[in-house]
């Protein structure tokens, strides 16, 4: 079955840069999702990758994708205080007429930013 | 746009109450998407709509769970009769088609005592 795997913890220093990593199981995934949860809200894409690409950059966030290995990672760069929160990895397949469209959602890495 | 309503933001009712979760979703979506959040399970996906039709409901964990989308604009989910152990944060979120990601609403937080 489809599995989304992530470690749960992540703490750095304020300014230097963070890299949460994710493995996924479906090699048929077409895009890979990157989600925030501040504390009390819900979830917020971030931003997300289609399968063919091996790099997507917006600002302070870099998304590297290797689907040879299944691996997908997000790195903020200059981290902040206001970068501390739950971080989501997901996987899907897009297509509302085949594959699983629904994406599988990792359990999140909690990312502790201090000073 | 508003993004995802979802209410009420908290509800704590007692063991057997019924409660009723109510979801916006965002004008134009044709998905909407019920979820529950809890420490011990993470992010569990309990039904989703398609076109206001249920497409699948595998993730509700009892007949006690119900869910409901009598319109484009508005969802419900029904606990009937409630217990402790779904004491949980729910949330409801939309899509467009395409899988570019979906939105989701604050959550309710529910705890049943």
């Amino acid at each position: 079955g489809e599995d989304v795997e992530q470690s749960l913890f992540l703490s750095v220093r304020e300014g230097d840069s963070s890299v949460i990593n994710c493995t996924y199981t479906d090699s048929s995934s077409t895009y890979l999702y990157w989600y925030k949860q501040e504390p009390g809200a819900g979830l917020q894409l971030l931003t997300y990758i289609f399968s063919n690409m091996d790099m997507k950059q917006d600002q302070r966030l870099t998304v590297l994708l290797n689907k040879k290995d299944k691996h997908l990672s997000l790195r903020i760069a200059d981290t902040q205080t206001g970068d501390s929160a739950i971080y989501f990895c997901a996987e899907g397949g897009g297509s509302i007429s085949g594959g699983s469209y629904i994406p599988t959602f990792g359990r999140g890495t909690s990312l502790i930013v201090h000073p | 746009d508003a993004g995802v309503i979802q209410s009420p933001r908290h509800e704590v009712t007692e063991m057997g109450q019924e409660v009723t979760l109510r979801c916006k979703p965002i004008s134009g979506h044709d998905y909407l998407f019920w979820y529950r959040q809890t420490m011990m399970r993470g992010l569990e996906l309990l039904i989703y709509f398609n076109n206001n039709v249920p497409i699948d409901d595998s993730g509700m964990p009892e007949d006690r769970f119900s869910a409901k989308m009598p319109n484009a604009s508005f969802s419900t989910l029904k606990i009937q009769p409630s217990e402790p152990r779904d004491s949980a944060v729910y949330f409801c979120a939309s899509s467009l088609a395409e899988g570019r990601g979906m939105t989701f609403g604050p959550g309710t937080r529910l705890l049943v005592l």
